[in-house]
């Protein structure tokens, strides 16, 4: 089975940071991974696809890069609003979609 | 807009079984695959099921294989889950999600708020 593995699990940060998130996966999936946002008590939301594709609508202080196993998602000028978990998704033909056990971004 | 909206949640005992629906609206749901996702409390998110956009394929984690089955209705817009021998680690918010493919993969763009499913006697 494909696990994502996510580090670090947390992380402090301050307004104004620049914060990096590494997804790392057990076996290569391309370009086939996706970032979400999840806010306390709130539903998931859709940032990245295709390892580095910004879903419409998402701050341009996002971004997602990586390929094969190795993989990141950056926020550049980190705003109160980004304070959040971070999840990685993959898909393959095989064993559909996995995430990743989740980041926690929180204020420093 | 897309909107999806997940009922049929609630306390079941062990064993037990329960049906959950999510409502579709805003696009052409006969032209997406659409998923379940759950999220226990306080742990992270667990894809769950999914199905083609012509109901012709299902695909279930290995956790809830074998109990759980996904279906839809195209003319009433709704997507379906029967959770067959729930067990206590069944206990999660369920999400409904559609679909989206991209360069041969899928992605869960939009998401439900989601139906709590407790289980415990």
């Amino acid at each position: 089975a494909i696990q994502l593995t996510q580090s670090p699990s947390s992380l402090s940060a301050s307004v104004g940071d620049r914060v990096t998130i590494t997804c790392r996966a057990s076996q290569g999936i391309s370009s086939a991974l996706a970032w979400y946002q999840q806010k306390p008590g709130k539903v998931p939301k859709f940032l990245i696809y295709d390892a580095s594709t910004l879903e419409s609508g998402v701050p341009s202080r996002f971004s997602g890069s990586g390929s094969g196993t190795d993989f990141t998602l950056t926020i550049s000028n980190v705003q109160p609003e980004d304070f959040a978990i971070y999840y990685c998704q993959q898909f393959n033909r095989y064993l559909l979609y996995s995430f990743g056990q989740g980041t926690k971004l929180e204020i420093k | 807009e897309v909107q999806l909206l997940e009922s049929g949640g609630g306390l079941a005992q062990p064993g037990g079984s329960l049906r959950l629906s999510c409502a579709a609206s805003g696009f052409t749901f006969s032209s997406y695959a659409m998923a379940w996702v759950r999220q226990a409390p306080g742990k992270g998110l667990e894809w769950v099921s999914a199905i083609t956009d012509n109901g012709g394929g299902a695909y279930y984690a290995d956790s809830v294989k074998g109990r759980f089955t996904i279906s839809r209705d195209t003319p009433r817009n709704t997507l379906y889950q029967q959770m067959n021998g729930l067990r206590a680690e069944d206990t999660a918010i369920y999400y409904c999600a559609r679909l989206r493919w991209y360069a041969n993969a899928f992605y869960f763009d939009y998401w439900g708020q989601g139906t709590l499913v407790t289980v415990s006697s």
